[in-house]
C-alpha cells in the first residue's frame, strides 16, 4: 500500500533548538506533502515534494525528498513557540494517506 | 468562499444512534474526502469521492457510508454507531488531480459515542 511512517512520534526542544522529523516508506513515493496542524485545529497544507533530491525552503523550513523517492525530512531551525503542532507527511496518488505525525512542544 | 464546512461542531450519540456528519465546500473541488483523527493513530482516511457520483474506501471504511450526489457536499453517514468511532472527523477537498493538489481541511466535527 502507500503506508508512510513518520519518526519521532513526539519531540520536546528548548525554544532557539533545531528540529527535524522524518517520513519514510517501503515503496516509491510519487510525491509527498507536508501538513501542520495546531493543538485543536485542523491541518494545514505546507507544501508538496514531486522530483526526486528536491529541495524547497519556507524562512526556518527546509523540506527535502530523498533521492530514491521513499523518505522525507522536515527541518525547523531555531523552533519558536508558534512551531507547536503535529506535523504531518502524506502520500498522494489517487487518495491521500497521511503518516501518524510528529508532536512537536517547544519549551520557552 | 466559506471554503470547506462541517456540521455539526461536536456531537454526543448513544450507542446504536444513527447521524449524518455534513461537509460542503463551495470552491467547485472534485476531490472530497473524510478522515477520523484518533490521539496517536494520525489521520485514518474513511472513504473518498473524486467527483460527483464517484466514491471509494479509504483505509478504515467500515461502519460509514458516504454519497456524492452533488459536487458541493460529501456526507459522511453513521448508521448504528459505537464507542469505537469516538473521534474528531475531518473533511478535506481540493482541484482535479484532486490526491496530488493541496488538500483543504474543514474545522472538524468531535464526535462521543457512549
Amino acid at each position: 500500500g502507500q503506508q508512510v511512517m513518520q519518526i519521532p512520534q513526539y519531540q520536546h526542544v528548548q525554544e532557539g533548538e533545531d528540529f527535524t522529523t522524518y517520513c519514510n516508506s517501503s515503496t516509491t513515493l510519487s510525491n509527498i506533502q507536508w501538513y501542520k496542524q495546531r493543538p485543536g485545529g485542523h491541518p494545514v497544507f505546507l507544501i508538496q515534494l514531486v522530483k526526486s533530491g528536491e529541495v524547497k525552503k519556507q524562512k526556518r523550513l527546509t523540506f527535502q525528498f530523498g533521492e530514491a523517492k521513499k523518505n522525507s525530512s522536515l527541518h525547523i531551525t531555531a523552533t519558536q513557540t508558534t512551531d507547536v503542532g503535529t506535523y504531518f507527511c502524506a502520500n498522494s496518488y489517487d487518495k491521500v494517506i497521511f503518516g501518524p505525525g510528529t508532536s512537536l512542544s517547544v519549551i520557552p | 468562499n466559506a471554503g470547506v464546512t462541517q456540521t455539526p461542531k461536536f456531537q454526543v450519540l448513544k450507542t446504536g444512534q444513527s447521524m449524518t456528519l455534513q461537509c460542503a465546500q463551495d470552491m467547485n473541488h472534485e476531490y472530497m474526502s473524510w478522515y477520523r483523527q484518533d490521539p496517536g493513530m494520525g489521520l485514518r482516511l474513511i472513504h473518498y469521492s473524486v467527483g460527483a457520483g464517484i466514491t471509494d474506501q479509504g483505509e478504515v471504511p467500515n461502519g460509514y457510508n458516504v454519497s456524492r450526489s452533488t459536487t458541493e457536499d460529501f456526507p459522511l453517514r453513521l448508521l448504528s454507531a459505537a464507542p469505537s468511532q469516538t473521534s474528531v472527523y475531518f473533511c478535506a477537498s481540493s482541484y482535479t488531480q484532486g490526491a496530488r493538489e493541496t488538500q483543504y481541511f474543514g474545522p472538524g466535527t468531535r464526535l462521543l459515542v457512549l
